[in-house]
């Protein structure tokens, strides 16, 4: 079945660590984003993909940062310089970026501290 | 600035209780709105997407209706299996330009057996 793999599902961050969110899609999707959900706020986007090796940054890419070195993949890195890490990280995808093409989501990785 | 509200935020029904969950906007360049269902610790899942004010789309036991300010998600004789937080989120902006999907911060919805 095509879908998007989000793994893994919960991650703990030390302080002062680096972590890699990976985002996998066999659905054959141009665009990808990532979006950060916390509690009683929308989803927020961090960064999009309209295609390979190009990424545009949301409302919300400090501390973070991303690669599409491959259609199928878009993982999102949690850098230590972001302050509040503590969130449900969704990564979805859609057919292309413009236009009114719904995305797609994972089911998300849940990023706490230790 | 773009904003997409969802009224109200919880709602508690009886199986068999219909409502109707509001999501309002005031956005620049409407290009569709979207509902999606998302269950606890799970993704958002695509529902139905609307384009123009008067479309209405269907499924099982939802209905999605669009005007130019607002859409509504009527719900007949919900289940509890119906029991959900509902997104909105309406896509603006203009075609090559800065097009942004604005999500609502979503409206949980239980169905009491």
């Amino acid at each position: 079945d095509g879908g998007i793999t989000q793994s893994p599902k919960y991650l703990f961050r030390k302080e002062g660590q680096n972590v890699t969110l990976s985002c996998e899609q066999n659905l054959n999707h141009d665009a990808m984003y990532w979006y950060r959900q916390d509690p009683g706020q929308g989803l927020r986007l961090i960064y999009y993909s309209q295609i390979v090796n190009d990424f545009q940054k949301g409302d919300i890419a400090e501390g973070y940062s991303v690669s599409r070195e491959k259609k199928e993949s878009f993982p999102l890195t949690v850098t230590s310089a972001q302050k509040n890490p503590t969130a449900f990280y969704l990564c979805a995808s859609s057919v292309r970026h413009s236009g009114a093409q719904p995305q797609h989501f994972g089911d998300g990785t849940r990023l706490s501290i230790l | 600035e773009d904003q997409v509200t969802q009224s109200p935020e919880a709602l508690r029904l009886q199986e068999g209780e219909s409502s109707s969950l509001n999501c309002s906007y005031t956005v620049s360049g409407l290009r569709g709105l979207f509902w999606y269902r998302q269950d606890p610790g799970k993704g958002p899942e695509f529902l139905f997407t609307l384009y123009s004010a008067g479309e209405e789309k269907e499924k099982e036991r939802l209905k999605a209706t669009l005007t130019k300010k607002e859409s509504f998600l009527h719900i007949t004789a919900p289940k509890p299996e119906d029991s959900a937080t509902y997104l909105c989120a309406v896509r603006t902006g203009s075609q090559g330009g800065s097009e942004k999907l604005v999500f609502g911060k979503g409206m949980k919805l239980t169905v009491n057996p």
